[in-house]
């Protein structure tokens, strides 16, 4: 079946820690997005990719960094500069044409112990 | 920053009864979309309407789209308890590129069906 994985599922980071969350898709969708959401909030932009080697911030970059080395995957770095980093972070996909939806991932929930 | 405010912010009714969602944006669009979250989940996309289409229709959800008024709405109809999810608008945002897109999402409204 084709889709998107993130993982983990969980992830618990301690004060002053890099982490990395994964994302890797099998749709051959050439744009690859990262969002933030904070509970009961929408989502918020970090980066997103339309191809790659290839990457742009989004509205909340800071504090983060990802790559765009092969197609199918978007790691995102989650730096000790992101001061506030627990929320629940997706990744979604998409062809690059404007009359199509995201495929989402289902998520990964980080939090900072 | 975000485009799209959803309105109301939580909504709670009975089974069998009609939903209806409202999302007012800023700037011109390319076109909108509805999306449903369930809780700890990623989005599902459900639907979306073009900027030069005024009415959509997929099963029980019917949208609509006033770009004069920079409003649409979602409506479930004959809502069923597994419908209990947040859903979401975005915009495609007419930001003059000639190919891909950026989706700015809204803040969601929470619907409960109630049993």
């Amino acid at each position: 079946d084709g889709g998107i994985t993130q993982s983990p599922k969980y992830l618990f980071r301690k004060e002053g820690q890099n982490v990395t969350l994964s994302c890797e898709q099998n749709l051959n969708h050439d744009a690859m997005y990262w969002y933030r959401q904070d509970p009961g909030q929408g989502l918020r932009l970090i980066y997103y990719s339309q191809i790659v080697n290839d990457f742009q911030k989004g509205d909340i970059a800071e504090g983060y960094s990802v790559s765009r080395e092969k197609k199918e995957s978007f790691p995102l770095t989650v730096t000790s500069a992101q001061k506030n980093p627990t929320a629940f972070y997706l990744c979604a996909s998409s062809i690059n044409d404007r009359v199509l939806g995201y495929t989402f991932g289902s998520g990964t929930r980080l939090t900072v112990v | 920053s975000q485009q799209g405010e959803e309105d109301p912010q939580a909504l709670s009714i009975q089974e069998g009864e009609n939903a209806t969602m409202n999302c007012s944006y800023k700037t011109s669009i390319n076109n909108l979309q509805w999306y449903r979250q369930n809780s700890g989940r990623g989005l599902v996309h459900l639907i979306l309407i073009r900027s030069n289409e005024r009415e959509k229709h997929s099963g029980r959800l019917r949208v609509t789209l006033d770009t004069s008024k920079k409003s649409s709405s979602l409506l479930i109809t004959a809502s069923r308890a597994a419908d209990t999810a947040s859903y979401f608008c975005a915009t495609d945002g007419n930001r003059g590129e000639t190919s891909g897109s950026r989706l700015t999402f809204g803040e969601g409204t929470q619907l409960t069906v109630n049993p």
